[in-house]
């Protein structure tokens, strides 16, 4: 089975862009969550999705935003970019929504660069 | 003050030793607990999942919650160059999961 893939892995933006990044989770799996993982940070929640619905939400201004498709696939947009938001990515795939309760299984990554 | 604190390394041992990781947390609402693996280039992977406290050995792999101290640790005997990744704690309650910055681990053959 195909694991979670995401595209582009490396993308180069500059300031005051945006940006759309893609996932496709596991085969079968309805949940997607997005986390960005910088070095000073670590992994923080951006959102999850469940059935095209936001279910979840983290504590990320408005300019980041996200959209679930009918097969599950999902995209998250960056607006008006700053380049606190170059990071690391990561998008995870559930069977069923519910956080850390569920096994998630991660993509391998988008590294944004915003310059 | 973060909810999950992990000391972020390079932590660097020879091949063979037994490793020690550890975080920290402050929310004692904490329900359960996560160790995932990171290479480099990849996203993370679930290596240890526990809901209580004490231990839960996986082969070379032990992990361990103390609640009453809020501390989380993972344990890696007979250390092998292939475990060098990053290593994230997690805790978790209901729908909400946090992750400590991670620690870089090198084992050195």
């Amino acid at each position: 089975k195909a694991g979670v893939t995401q595209t582009p892995r490396y993308l180069i933006k500059t300031r005051g862009q945006q940006v759309t990044l893609s996932c496709s989770p596991i085969s079968g799996h309805r949940s997607v969550s997005w986390y960005q993982q910088t070095p000073g940070q670590g992994l923080q929640f951006l959102f999850e999705y469940f059935s095209e619905t936001q279910r979840n939400k983290g504590n990320f201004p408005g300019r980041f935003s996200g959209r679930q498709f009918s097969n599950s696939r999902s995209e998250m947009n960056v607006s008006t970019l700053e380049l606190g938001d170059s990071a690391l990515y990561l998008c995870a795939s559930s069977l069923q929504p519910g956080g850390g309760q569920e096994t998630q299984y991660f993509g391998p990554g988008t590294r944004l660069l915003v310059l | 003050q973060k909810e999950v604190e992990q000391d972020p390394g390079p932590l660097s041992v020879p091949e063979g030793a037994i490793v020690s990781l550890n975080c920290t947390y402050s929310n004692s609402a904490f329900q359960y607990f996560m160790w995932y693996r990171q290479y480099s280039r990849k996203g993370p992977e679930l290596l240890m999942y526990t809901y209580s406290s004490g231990n839960k050995e996986d082969g070379r792999f032990t992990a361990q919650v103390d609640k009453s101290s809020k501390y989380i640790s993972l344990f890696i005997r007979d250390s092998q160059p292939s475990d060098s990744a990053t290593y994230l704690c997690a805790a978790g309650w209901g729908n909400k999961l946090v992750f400590g910055a991670g620690t870089i681990l090198r084992v050195k053959s």
